[in-house]
């Protein structure tokens, strides 16, 4: 069964600095696709970037990227230059592709707060 | 159409009482998904959607819980006989296409009291 766990319940970074953010995965499926999304107070899951198994360079997306180690079964959300609109909570996620799978599978997400 | 809508943002309910969610995704999405979300943890898959079709459905969409996509546009989450472990956030995702980004509304927000 897929799973996804974020070992960081919260996460306090000095504005400008850069963050880590780890996600590690669990699957028997060869084929599958990982994502991160931001969770602002307001409640709306916000897509951030994904990455594609068979992908051989890492995601980037402007200040976002993923450092994705698949023999690790990690996929990391690297955060360069914070910003205080940063805070939020982030959830890593998974969704098998082999099996037609349209679930994504949620981590327990980390909550990330900028500091001025 | 710039996002997801979800109506209304916030329900209060009695116990016992019936609710309805609506959800209008990403006009060109045939893929529509709900989710649920309770405090301090990450979004639980709830049923799924190609167009007007309810492909997958989770263990935790128990027979009070219905969904509907009636003409492959919005769909309707209902809750009959509300419990207080119902309260939670209802989320409702939209894509186009299985191997593509979800794009989520702000949820609907249940507090059955």
């Amino acid at each position: 069964a897929q799973k996804i766990t974020q070992t960081q319940p919260g996460m306090f970074v000095q504005e400008k600095e850069a963050v880590t953010l780890d996600c590690t995965y669990d699957t028997s499926d060869q084929s599958y696709g990982l994502f991160w999304y931001k969770q602002p107070s307001s409640g709306e899951m916000i897509f951030l970037i994904y990455q594609g198994s068979y992908d051989e360079q890492n995601a980037t997306e402007g200040r976002y990227s993923l450092n994705f180690q698949k023999a690790r079964k990690s996929a990391n959300l690297v955060i360069s230059a914070s910003q205080l609109g940063d805070s939020a909570m982030y959830f890593c996620a998974m969704r098998e592709l082999s099996q037609g799978a349209q679930k994504l599978v949620f981590g327990q997400g980390t909550r990330l707060t900028i500091n001025p | 159409d710039t996002g997801v809508s979800q109506n209304p943002r916030h329900k209060i309910t009695k116990r016992g009482q019936n609710v309805t969610f609506r959800c209008d995704p990403i006009s060109e999405h045939n893929r529509l998904y709900w989710y649920r979300q309770t405090l301090g943890q990450g979004p639980e898959f709830l049923t799924y959607f190609q167009n007007e079709a309810q492909l997958e459905k989770s263990r935790l969409l128990s027979d009070r819980f219905s969904a509907e996509r009636p003409k492959g546009s919005f769909s309707t989450l209902e809750i009959q006989r509300t419990e207080q472990g119902d309260s939670a956030m209802y989320l409702c995702a939209s894509s186009l296409g299985g191997f593509t980004e979800a794009f989520f509304g702000q949820g609907t927000r249940l507090t059955v009291v």
